[in-house]
Parts: C-alpha cells; sequence; structure tokens
C-alpha cells in the first residue's frame, strides 16, 4: 500500500527564514509525486511534479528535490504569503485510475 | 485561468437522505476525480472516471456512493442514503490526461451530515 508520510505537521517561520519541509513516500513504482499549497477553506493548489530521482523544480521561493525515498521542498526567504499548508502526493506507476494518494501536510506560518 | 468549480459550498443533509455534490471541471480535460478530506485528517482518494466509465475507485466508494457525467460539463458525485460519517470536505478535480499530468482542484464542497 502506497504510504505519505510529511515532517514537520507545523512550522512557524519569521519573515526570511529559509527552511525545509519533508515528504516521505513508500509507492510501488512512482509515476510521479506532486507538491500542493492549500490556504484554508480551499481546495489543493498545484506547484510542483517530479518524476524522477534527482529532479528539481523551482517557483518563486520554492524549490523541490526528489530522491528515491523522499521529497524537499525548500522556501527560501519566505513572506507571509507563503503562509499556507503545503501537501505531498504520490502516483504510482499502473495506478489505473492515476489515484493520489496524500501525506497529512505541513501547516506553515510565516510571521512578519 | 481555467479553474474546477464546485457547488454548493456548503451542504447541510439530514442523515439517510440523497445528496449530490456537483462539479464543473476544466473545459478540455478529460479525466475527473472526486476525493474528500474528513477534518483535520488527509485527502483521500474516492474515484476517478474517464470516457464516462470508472477508472479506478477506493474503498470508501462503496455501493451509496455514484459518480456521472450528465452533460458535457458537469461531473456528479450522488450519495444514496448519508450517514453521519460521509460529513467532509468533498473536492473534485481534473486533469488533462493521465500518466503524471496534474489534477487542478476545486474549492469544495462542506458536507455537514446531520
Amino acid at each position: 500500500e502506497d504510504q505519505v508520510t510529511q515532517s514537520p505537521e507545523a512550522l512557524r517561520l519569521q519573515e526570511g527564514e529559509s527552511s525545509s519541509l519533508n515528504c516521505s513516500y513508500t509507492v510501488s513504482g512512482l509515476r510521479g509525486l506532486f507538491w500542493y499549497r492549500q490556504d484554508p477553506g480551499k481546495g489543493p493548489e498545484f506547484l510542483f511534479t517530479l518524476y524522477s530521482a534527482g529532479e528539481e523544480k523551482e517557483k518563486e521561493r520554492l524549490k523541490a528535490t526528489l530522491t528515491k525515498k523522499e521529497s524537499f521542498l525548500h522556501i527560501t526567504a519566505p513572506k507571509p504569503e507563503d503562509s499556507a499548508t503545503y501537501l505531498c502526493a504520490v502516483q504510482a506507476r499502473g495506478a489505473a485510475g492515476n489515484k493520489l494518494t496524500f501525506g497529512g501536510g505541513t501547516r506553515v506560518l510565516v510571521k512578519p | 485561468e481555467p479553474e474546477v468549480t464546485q457547488t454548493p459550498s456548503h451542504q447541510v443533509t439530514q442523515m439517510g437522505q440523497e445528496v449530490i455534490l456537483r462539479c464543473v471541471p476544466i473545459s478540455n480535460h478529460l479525466y475527473f476525480y472526486w476525493y474528500r478530506q474528513i477534518l483535520g485528517q488527509k485527502v483521500e482518494f474516492l474515484v476517478s472516471f474517464y470516457n464516462n466509465e470508472i477508472s479506478e475507485k477506493s474503498e470508501i466508494f462503496d455501493d451509496q456512493f455514484s459518480v456521472e457525467r450528465p452533460d458535457g460539463s458537469n461531473f456528479t458525485l450522488k450519495i444514496r442514503s448519508t450517514k453521519l460519517e460521509d460529513s467532509a470536505m468533498y473536492f473534485c478535480a481534473s486533469s488533462a490526461g493521465q500518466n503524471n499530468q496534474p489534477q487542478h482542484f476545486g474549492d469544495g464542497t462542506r458536507l455537514s451530515i446531520l
């Protein structure tokens, strides 16, 4: 069974204080690993897809990396508007219906 | 930017009643999904739908649940006889294709069963 574990559960940062979020996964052959941002009362908003170990993707202050067992989301010099819950999800190779298995998320609060 | 829209934003229903949640996926997308998130828990996959058929469903998606694409734009989730434990946020998503194409989510319908 595919499993995704995210840590820490919550993270409080000062504006400008860089940090990393972890997503550990076990999956029967990885087709893709997805990062989403979720604001309160909203649906997950797509950020990145990573396909293979060693791959990196960047968007503004966010950078996602992937190894064979985990992914990291690095937040560089965060601003208050980066406050959100960040979700990681995996899709297994051979998933007939493109099912995503989500982790529990990391709640990030960036204080000015 | 195209987006997935869901209605209603909040639905309150008596236990045992039928409820239909509605979604309008992104217009050129071919794959459609329902997920749910019970308060404080992970987002869970319910069902995926392609070419007017269910592609995959989870154990949660039992005989009480059904999905339909009644026309060219809507995608619905029906729960026939709601239970208290069906209370959750239900998210619709769509993707342009399969094979690690990103799924784009709506803002959800909060379903409260009394």
